[in-house]
């Protein structure tokens, strides 16, 4: 049982580049979360599924894009990265009805030149 | 003002010492409150939540809400090394979307 995964692990982009970051979860959760850690901001979310086939804001998510490809896949995408997006995100999931128990992955550390 | 506010820390304390970690929210309306353990560089860790006011422990670890001061608290008794991390509090109404604060920073001194 790895819980969530996330990959990569570390990412340097140039300003313009696109990636794709991945997150899968093994506990059957139906809700899964994109969040962002900056130094001094704490995490703030992204977007969220609150189940397979739906997706919403939360609330920093100018400049993303998400995917939730199945029940265990939940992706974030950058089409033009941004220096203002270099940071720590986090991906994390819960059980339907329980949103404040998130589980979360051990981050991906992006820097974007 | 933010809508959760942490002290950042670092608070140092002796191995054995009760440490003492406090935010403070700014909406009435929040009902759950989470604390969150984040060892460096890795992902944060659930430790407790509670709903509404109240006390709960598990353990070493004891969440305290007080919902009429807007204050909310975690008490580690014993505090050990492995305890040294930063501990994030978080709230919110019971949505999908939760306030983190920005963490304080505990190191227990052995």
């Amino acid at each position: 049982n790895a819980g969530v995964t996330q990959t990569p692990k570390f990412q340097v982009l140039k300003t313009g580049q696109s990636m794709t970051l991945q997150c899968a979860q093994d506990m059957n959760h139906n809700s899964m979360y994109w969040y962002r850690q900056d130094p001094g901001m704490g995490l703030r979310l992204i977007y969220y599924s609150a189940s397979e086939g739906t997706t919403d804001k939360g609330e920093v998510p100018n400049g993303y894009n998400v995917s939730r490809l199945n029940k265990r896949e939940f992706s974030l995408r950058l089409e033009s990265a941004a220096p203002s997006q270099t940071s720590v995100y986090f991906c994390a999931s819960s059980v339907a009805g329980r949103p404040y128990e998130q589980y979360f992955g051990p981050g991906t550390r992006l820097t974007v030149t | 003002q933010k809508e959760v506010e942490q002290d950042p820390g670092p608070l140092s304390v002796p191995e054995g010492a009760i440490v003492s970690l406090n935010c403070t929210y700014s909406n009435s309306a929040f009902q759950y409150f989470m604390w969150y353990r984040q060892y460096s560089r890795k992902g944060p860790e659930l430790l407790m939540y509670t709903y509404s006011s109240g006390n709960k422990e598990d353990g070493r670890f004891t969440a305290q809400v007080d919902k009429s001061s807007k204050y909310i608290s975690l008490f580690i008794r014993d505090s050990q090394p492995s305890d040294s991390a930063t501990y994030l509090c978080a709230t919110g109404q019971g949505t999908y979307k939760y306030i983190f604060g920005t963490g304080t920073r505990l190191k227990v001194l052995a």
